[in-house]
């Protein structure tokens, strides 16, 4: 079974644009949460989605949003980028929300802002 | 509430020896412990995970150590392995709220062969 994929691995930006990336989770995967990576702030929770509806949202700023889609994939988004935005993103999907199920995690996609 | 504070921020450890690195957490609604593994230019990998019925869990050579009171959790890795070299983190969450899990700030592991 193929794992988490997410597109683009890599982007390089520059501040004020904005950024879409995408997530497609394991397949039967119906949840999908959002995780950004620092060397600073380490690994912290963006969003949950579930059944396109979002499930949960962590403490960022409203220029961070995202969706699903009905087959389960994810998006999301960054608009008027910032510097400090730069990071690896990453998701994970589970079988369902809410019930203990495990996250696996995609390989990321890294985001540089210049 | 929500912090889960981990320990060592690296180590480095011989061949063969045992590695340990330590969790605490806050919030005591939490009831779900995973251990992730993360090498370079790769997402984090589930290692093992355990739930507060439990006081130890073992697959292979790791172990989670759990102790409830002290709202403490462990992991053991045994007979460390140079390919074991990789950031090691540790998460917490309410079961019914695993979307959303909370990381410590990782464990640099080295195993020198």
């Amino acid at each position: 079974k193929a794992g988490v994929t997410q597109t683009p691995r890599y982007l390089i930006k520059t501040r004020g644009q904005q950024v879409t990336l995408s997530c497609s989770p394991i397949s039967g995967h119906r949840s999908v949460s959002w995780y950004q990576q620092t060397p600073g702030q380490g690994l912290q929770f963006l969003f949950e989605y579930f059944s396109e509806t979002q499930r949960n949202k962590g403490n960022f700023p409203g220029r961070f949003s995202g969706r699903q889609f009905s087959n389960s994939r994810s998006e999301m988004n960054v608009s008027t980028l910032e510097l400090g935005d730069s990071a690896l993103y990453l998701c994970a999907s589970s079988l369902v929300a809410g019930q203990g199920g495990e996250q696996y995690f995609g390989p990321g996609t890294r985001l540089t802002v210049t | 509430q929500q912090q889960v504070k981990q320990s060592p921020q690296s180590l480095i450890v011989q061949k063969g020896g045992i590695s340990i690195i330590n969790c605490a957490y806050e919030n005591t609604a939490f009831d779900y412990f995973p251990w992730y593994q993360q090498f370079p230019g790769k997402g984090p990998a589930l290692l093992i995970a355990i739930r507060p019925d439990v006081s130890e869990k073992k697959e292979g050579r790791f172990t989670i150590s759990f102790n409830k009171s002290a709202k403490q959790f462990s992991l053991h890795i045994m007979d460390s392995q140079p390919g074991d070299s990789a950031t090691y983190f540790c998460a917490a969450t309410h079961s019914g709220n695993t979307g959303k899990l909370i990381f410590g700030q990782g464990t640099t592991l080295q195993v020198k062969p």
